[in-house]
C-alpha cells in the first residue's frame, strides 16, 4: 500500500516560532503537496513540487515556504509561525503516468496550534 | 479548471444506493471528473474519475452524462462507514501536475 506519512499527528508551537512539518512518501511519486484545512473554508493547496527540487506556489503561500531535496520527502517550514496558522495540514503525492494526474494519497494531518 | 456545485449535504440509509450529484456546467473537453471523499480525522481518499465513459471499480460508479456538464457518484450499498465529505473535481487531462482544488463538498450521512 501505498503511504504518506507525516511526522507529527499533532503539534502545538509558540508565536515566532520556526516550525518544520514533515511528510515521506515511499512510492517514488513525482508530485507532493501541502494544503491546510480550516471550518468552512476546505482544503487549500499553499504548494507543490513536481520533481526534486522543484516547486509552485499554490493558492495561499504567503507566510510559508517549502523544501524537496529528495524525491521522497517534502517539508513545509513556517519561518515565524502566526497563531492564523494554527490549523490541520495534510500532504500528499501522486504518480505521473503518461503525462496525467492519477490519484493522489493523502496522510492523516498535523494539527498545529500556534499559541 | 472548471468549477463544481454539489449540494451542501445529503442523507442515505444504510444498505440503499447513495447517489451524489454534481454539475459541472463549464467543464471543457480535456477535463477529467475526480470523485474523493474525507471521513472525519483522516485525509482525503481517491474513489474514482473519469473522462466521458462511465466507470466503476471497487468502491463505487461514476456516471457522467453526455454532454459532460453533471456526473453522479454512486455508492451501491451504503454502509455506516460510508459516513464522509464527498469532493467532486474536474482537473485537466495532459497536466503532470494534477493539482487538486477541492470545494465545501457534500456531508453524507448513513443512517441505520
Amino acid at each position: 500500500d501505498v503511504k504518506v506519512t507525516q511526522s507529527s499527528r499533532y503539534l502545538v508551537k509558540r508565536t515566532g516560532e520556526k516550525v518544520f512539518l514533515e511528510c515521506v512518501q515511499d512510492m517514488d511519486h513525482e508530485n507532493m503537496f501541502w494544503y491546510r484545512q480550516d471550518p468552512g473554508l476546505g482544503l487549500r493547496l499553499i504548494y507543490f513540487s513536481y520533481d526534486v527540487k522543484m516547486k509552485e506556489k499554490g493558492d495561499i503561500p504567503e507566510g510559508y515556504s517549502v523544501s524537496r531535496e529528495k524525491k521522497e520527502r517534502f517539508s513545509l517550514i513556517l519561518e515565524s509561525a502566526s497563531t492564523n496558522q494554527t490549523s490541520m495540514y495534510l500532504c500528499a503525492s501522486s504518480p505521473v503516468e503518461r503525462g496525467w494526474h492519477t490519484e493522489a494519497f493523502f496522510g492523516q494531518g498535523t494539527r498545529l496550534t500556534v499559541v | 479548471d472548471a468549477k463544481t456545485t454539489q449540494p451542501p449535504s445529503m442523507d442515505c440509509a444504510e444498505g440503499r444506493a447513495a447517489n451524489l450529484p454534481c454539475n459541472h456546467s463549464t467543464i471543457s473537453g480535456n477535463e477529467y471528473v475526480y470523485w474523493y471523499r474525507q471521513i472525519h480525522s483522516q485525509g482525503p481518499q481517491y474513489i474514482i474519475h473519469g473522462l466521458k465513459n462511465n466507470e466503476t471499480n471497487e468502491m463505487a460508479s461514476l456516471i457522467i452524462t453526455e454532454d459532460r456538464k453533471s456526473s453522479t457518484l454512486i455508492l451501491p450499498h451504503a454502509t455506516l462507514r460510508d459516513t464522509a465529505v464527498y469532493y467532486c473535481i474536474v482537473l485537466s487531462g495532459g497536466t503532470s501536475y494534477g493539482k487538486l482544488t477541492f470545494g465545501q463538498g457534500t456531508i453524507l450521512t448513513v443512517h441505520p
